[in-house]
């Protein structure tokens, strides 16, 4: 079984475009994340939700929405789609609560903006 | 603002030596600092972590160290095979409101000749 699934898994789009990413975790963790990561490898972290509720939100265009139907799913919608927003993007998630727990990464999203 | 300082950038060793990878972090908060390994064109995977209340700790080949007072932290890998060539991301985490985003290093490319 797969622990976290995300989807599509590649992405070629057009500038200016809106697309959707899809994470779904079946671990029955509280909390889920999306990371992106650039050309140079480099991991960063965008959004966390925990049960639902946007916790974390750094410093990303209002282009990026995340949305979480409920806690087995955590998806991101990216509209006016520009070169720089290709990227890997990873979901994870973990168990909420007092003390960290790991994070499991999806198999992440390839994103070519063209 | 919170950052993470690893280094080397790559790192290539013989089958058999022992390969270090060291972090610097920034966030004098932080309390959790996991190691994730990323073979290419797969997900990160946690190989371990250690929380700020242990100065060590060990699995098999595995090691990392952590000295609170330096903001330090490094994993230590002996009797490396090939299949130890990958990524390496080091990691620092404050936990809080259930949920913990990771400040990942810039990682370091690892190459094990055989």
């Amino acid at each position: 079984d797969t622990a976290v699934s995300q989807t599509p898994k590649y992405l070629v789009t057009q500038m200016g475009n809106d697309k959707s990413i899809k994470c779904e975790q079946n671990l029955g963790h509280d909390t889920m994340y999306w990371y992106k990561q650039d050309s140079k490898k480099f991991l960063k972290i965008m959004f966390s939700y925990n049960n639902k509720e946007l916790i974390i939100n750094e410093t990303v265009p209002n282009r990026f929405s995340p949305k979480s139907p409920d806690k087995a799913h955590l998806n991101l919608h990216i509209n006016s789609l520009e070169l720089g927003d290709s990227a890997v993007y990873f979901c994870a998630s973990s168990r909420g609560g007092s003390t960290y727990n790991e994070q499991f990464f999806g198999p992440g999203t390839r994103l070519t903006v063209l | 603002g919170e950052n993470v300082e690893q280094h080397p950038s790559t790192l290539s060793v013989q089958e058999g030596d022992s390969a270090v990878i060291k972090c610097t972090y920034s966030d004098s908060a932080s309390n959790y600092f996991p190691w994730y390994k990323q073979e290419l064109g797969k997900r990160p995977q946690l190989i371990i972590d250690i929380r700020s209340n242990v100065g060590e700790k060990k699995d098999q080949r595995i090691a990392v160290t952590l000295n609170k007072t330096a903001k330090h932290f490094s994993l230590h890998i002996t009797e490396t095979q090939p299949e130890d060539s990958a990524v390496y991301f080091c990691a620092a985490s404050r936990w809080s409101s259930n949920t913990g985003k990771l400040i990942f290093g810039q990682g370091t490319t690892l190459q094990v000749k055989p």
